[in-house]
């Protein structure tokens, strides 16, 4: 079974600050990796997937994230935080293109500081 | 916007009685999903439904049932509210993503409905 650890229940970082989101997975085969986000009180949005296209995924919002292989790791970066960045932070595995059925890592709280 | 709506949006009720929650979508997706989200774990799949009638089990599906007897409705049961099921429920579509990645699916996820059970 495929799963996704991320390391670091919260991270806080300083406005203008690199923000770097760790992910971890586990799979038996090449699997596809999603980073969804989700602001206060709202669903998850689809923040960049990897499907073996490009290793070096970008996404919405500036945030980018490289799949490597070796390291079985799919971490998030933005350059420079921005305050509206604040929110919650979760990366996803899935075993086939089309299998919708995503295991979730726990989640990682972003906070930025002014 | 997938066009996913979830009610109740927020719900309280006691241990023992039943509760269902409804999602609703308007775009015609086969596939439909229902998650629920803890602090430090995630979001864990409860059920997911491939199209009319044809339902199974995510890993946490104790205690839940589900029913799929139009397209756009899934709806989840809780036969008996118990207080471990207190969370936050989502409900997901799957579609397959335009553009480049043509071949490839993404979920998408409503607004979710909180569930407190006293």
């Amino acid at each position: 079974a495929q799963s996704v650890t991320q390391l670091g229940s919260h991270v806080s970082v300083s406005e203008g600050a690199l923000v770097l989101l760790r992910c971890n997975y586990s799979s038996s085969v090449p699997p596809y990796l999603f980073w969804y986000v989700q602001y206060p009180n709202q669903g998850l949005q689809l923040l960049l997937k990897y499907t073996s296209a490009a290793t070096l995924v970008k996404g919405i919002n500036g945030f980018e994230a490289e799949f490597k292989k070796s390291e079985t790791s799919f971490h998030l970066t933005k350059p420079s935080a921005h305050m509206s960045d604040a929110a919650e932070y979760f990366c996803a595995v899935s075993l086939r293109s089309n299998d919708y059925k995503l295991s979730f890592g726990a989640g990682t709280t972003v906070t930025v500081r002014a | 916007d997938a066009g996913i709506t979830q009610s109740p949006r927020h719900k309280v009720t006691e241990t023992g009685t039943p509760v269902t929650l409804r999602c609703h979508q308007t775009e015609n997706h086969r596939y439909m999903y229902w998650y629920r989200q803890d602090p430090g774990h995630g979001l864990r799949l409860i059920h997911y439904s491939y199209g009319v009638k044809d339902t199974d089990k995510g890993e946490v599906s104790d205690g839940y049932s589900v029913s799929r007897s139009k397209t756009e409705d899934f709806l989840l049961t809780l036969e008996s509210a118990t207080s471990s099921q207190t969370s936050v429920y989502f409900c997901a579509i799957g579609r397959l993503a335009g553009g480049p990645d043509a071949n490839t699916g993404e979920l998408f996820f409503g607004e979710g409905s909180r569930l407190t059970v006293l």
